[in-house]
């Protein structure tokens, strides 16, 4: 099975600063990587999906980068909306697989 | 739009069957680009696949080995909805249930999730 690890496991950051969140895969995955935003009480949501492609209408703040085994989420100005935990996931075989969580809280 | 309805028992005795069903609007549980998935996510756990079911020419069913002994999840064509079996629960099977859309091919993602299922396993 491909382990995802993501770091940090949690942060606090300010309304407006800019957020940068690591996933790393353990094999290559390509680019067959995705980002998920959860709220309490809340389904996950696609955000970004292929590393990179940002899903439809979500806001362009978002940005994802990486392929191969390393992988980042950057959040360029972080919105009252967007404190969340935020999750990656490879597609690149099976068994799908997830990051252990990222939640980023208001500082 | 794709909506997803889940249902089924939120308390499930130890050693029984977990039954969840997931009927579909708006898409095909024959769709030629969408797998049908089950995922769980406890405090334990995290976020943790459990299967998917798609048609290409024939049903396929793909199992994460960590249940692979003890599930079965299935297509209902005639009812546009698919299921989730897990036999011989334990208290570590509580979770909260999920059925999601994934879309397979170039493009693999999950879109579509349903709202989610607290399951207790308790006696």
């Amino acid at each position: 099975d491909i382990q995802m690890t993501q770091s940090p496991s949690s942060l606090s950051a300010s309304v407006g600063d800019r957020v940068t969140i690591t996933c790393r895969a353990s094999q290559s995955i390509n680019s067959y990587l995705n980002w998920y935003q959860q709220k309490p009480g809340k389904a996950p949501n696609l955000l970004i999906y292929a590393a990179s492609t940002l899903q439809s209408g979500v806001p362009s703040r978002f940005s994802g980068g990486g392929s191969g085994t390393d992988f980042t989420l950057t959040i360029s100005s972080l919105q009252p909306e967007d404190f969340a935990t935020y999750y990656c996931q490879q597609s690149y075989s099976s068994p799908l697989t997830f990051g252990g969580g990222t939640k980023v809280e208001i500082k | 739009q794709v909506e997803l309805q889940q249902s089924g028992p939120g308390l499930v005795t130890p050693s029984q069957t977990l039954s969840l069903t997931c009927a579909i609007s708006g898409d095909s549980v024959s769709s030629n680009s969408a797998a049908w998935n089950w995922i769980r996510q406890s405090p334990s756990r995290g976020l943790e696949w459990l299967g998917r079911t798609y048609y290409r020419s024939k049903w396929i069913r793909d199992y994460a080995g960590s249940v692979k002994s003890r599930i079965i999840i299935n297509p209902d064509t005639s009812k546009n909805q698919f299921s989730l079996q897990l036999m011989s629960v334990t208290p570590e099977d509580t979770a909260v249930y999920y059925c999601v859309r994934g879309q397979i091919g170039d493009r693999r993602y999950f879109d579509y999730w349903v709202q989610g299922t607290l399951v207790t396993v308790s006696s």
